[in-house]
């Protein structure tokens, strides 16, 4: 079975960027898997931040953007805020109605 | 503004089948091109997508949950559920309903309702 990999958890200083990736066990993720991107914060249901790629959900911060990079998808968080501190979750689709999400990263703010 | 609910028991028997119901408020459950799903998540562990219904009633299931998994559309109610059967403690989770479509899978989330899996 296919697994959604992500780094399990990253460190950024405020005000800085850093790139979270979403990548497969096998091949490469492209823009035909509609890789989206949620965030979670404790004891609260994710909200969806990036769809498509890199289209912004209603009412995200612009310094939150999706792309592909190499072959994984891409969450960059760019100007950092403390209340960024969260897990990041991505999600892509394997086609036939399979979705498989990524195990989400931990990302601390300090 | 579309919302969704969850309800159903928080505490489930092993062996038995877990029951849940997503009420859908602002919206038809009847639209075209959006889909229904199910999506869980253990205490202190990622994401897991169970499964999801297609306005046109398809059903598509997690390939590892599928043999016990059913989920259901009563338009009538404004409502889709899902059946789990033969759980385990392993199926202790906060379960959630989203609606979606194919590029934006899971948007808007009902609030989530944790089940556990205990004699």
């Amino acid at each position: 079975q296919t697994v959604v990999t992500q780094e399990p958890s990253f460190s950024v200083s405020p005000g800085g960027t850093v790139t979270l990736t979403c990548g497969l066990s096998s091949g490469s993720v492209s823009t035909s898997y509609y890789p989206s991107w949620y965030q979670q914060t404790p004891g609260q249901a994710p909200r969806t931040l990036i769809y498509s790629t890199n289209t912004r959900s209603s009412g995200v911060p612009d310094r939150f953007s999706g792309s592909i990079l190499g072959n994984k998808a891409a969450l960059t968080i760019t100007g950092a805020q403390a209340d960024d501190e969260s897990d990041y979750y991505c999600v892509l689709y394997m086609g036939s109605g399979i979705y498989v999400f990524g195990g989400g990263t931990k990302l601390t703010v300090l | 503004q579309l919302q969704l609910q969850e309800s159903g028991p928080g505490l489930v028997k092993p062996s038995e089948t877990l029951s849940l119901t997503c009420t859908v408020s602002g919206g038809s459950i009847s639209s075209s091109s959006y889909y229904w799903g199910w999506i869980r998540q253990p205490p202190g562990k990622g994401l897991e997508w169970i499964g999801s219904i297609y306005y046109s009633g398809s059903t598509y299931y997690n390939p590892s949950l599928k043999s016990r998994v059913t989920i259901s559309v009563d338009t009538s109610k404004n409502q889709f559920s899902l059946k789990l059967s033969s759980v385990t403690a392993a199926d202790t989770a906060v379960y959630y309903c989203a609606r979606g479509f194919v590029d934006l899978p899971f948007d808007p989330w009902g609030q989530g309702t944790l089940v556990t899996v205990s004699s």
